[in-house]
């Protein structure tokens, strides 16, 4: 079945830096992509689309300029977190459905868990 | 906001059928019904979806009323390994729409 990978799984930064989180769809071509951030013991909560070619639509109260998102071929989307401080700690996640196809499955990656000391 | 409300939490003897209740009583009359699992710090695993028609796979089977307005997710033989968060949710947005996740039902398998 079609596999969504999400790369780093784990990553540790100083408060003040950045963080890519890379997004790839493995075996379809992906034209959206979802992203995702779950604090611990709660839900999933939908931060932006990213669709490819064109800028992302972020999810109200969610910084497009803290939480970059480039979505630049049909099968990879980036999320970068810029100047991470500790509150942006949390488990996200990406998602894609495959282009062309109607109401199948939304895919989603394995998750990046982000700790900002 | 999500469209569909569960049960905070179920319990389910191993080997029984788990039946997890969602309601979800303003779907409109294109709006699949999906249904995720999460297993502590992993991403959502798919498990069915459907329209109007119940479905079954593998996995699970999706019974959904008449009036659209509620369904029940089956797992046939729980075992621990189906220890999760279940997740119903209402596609909107048609084929390329997102899920909003709801608070899901803990579902917990118990020898």
């Amino acid at each position: 079945g079609a596999v969504v990978s999400q790369h780093p799984s784990r990553v540790i930064c100083k408060s003040g830096t950045s963080v890519k989180i890379e997004c790839r769809s493995l075996d379809f071509q992906a034209t959206t992509m979802f992203w995702y951030r779950q604090f611990p013991k709660q839900s999933l909560m939908l931060m932006a689309t990213s669709n490819e070619g064109s800028k992302a639509t972020y999810e109200q109260g969610v910084e497009k300029d803290k939480f970059l998102i480039n979505h630049a071929s049909l099968t990879l989307s980036t999320l970068t977190v810029t100047s991470a401080h500790p509150e942006d700690s949390s488990f996200y996640i990406c998602s894609a459905t495959e282009a062309g196809t109607t109401n199948e499955k939304l895919f989603f990656g394995s998750g990046t868990q982000l700790s900002v000391l | 906001d999500a469209k569909t409300t569960q049960p905070t939490s179920m319990d389910c003897a191993e080997g029984r059928a788990a039946n997890l209740p969602c309601n979800h009583s303003t779907i409109s009359g294109n709006e699949y019904v999906y249904w995720y699992r999460q297993i502590h710090s992993q991403g959502p695993q798919y498990i069915i979806h459907g329209l109007k028609n119940n479905e079954t796979n593998e996995m699970a089977s999706l019974i959904i009323t008449e009036d659209r307005k509620s369904s029940t997710l089956i797992l046939p033989h729980a075992t621990l390994r189906d220890t999760a968060v279940y997740y119903c949710i209402v596609r909107v947005g048609g084929s390329q729409g997102n899920l909003i996740f709801g608070k899901g039902t803990k579902l917990s398998v118990k020898p």
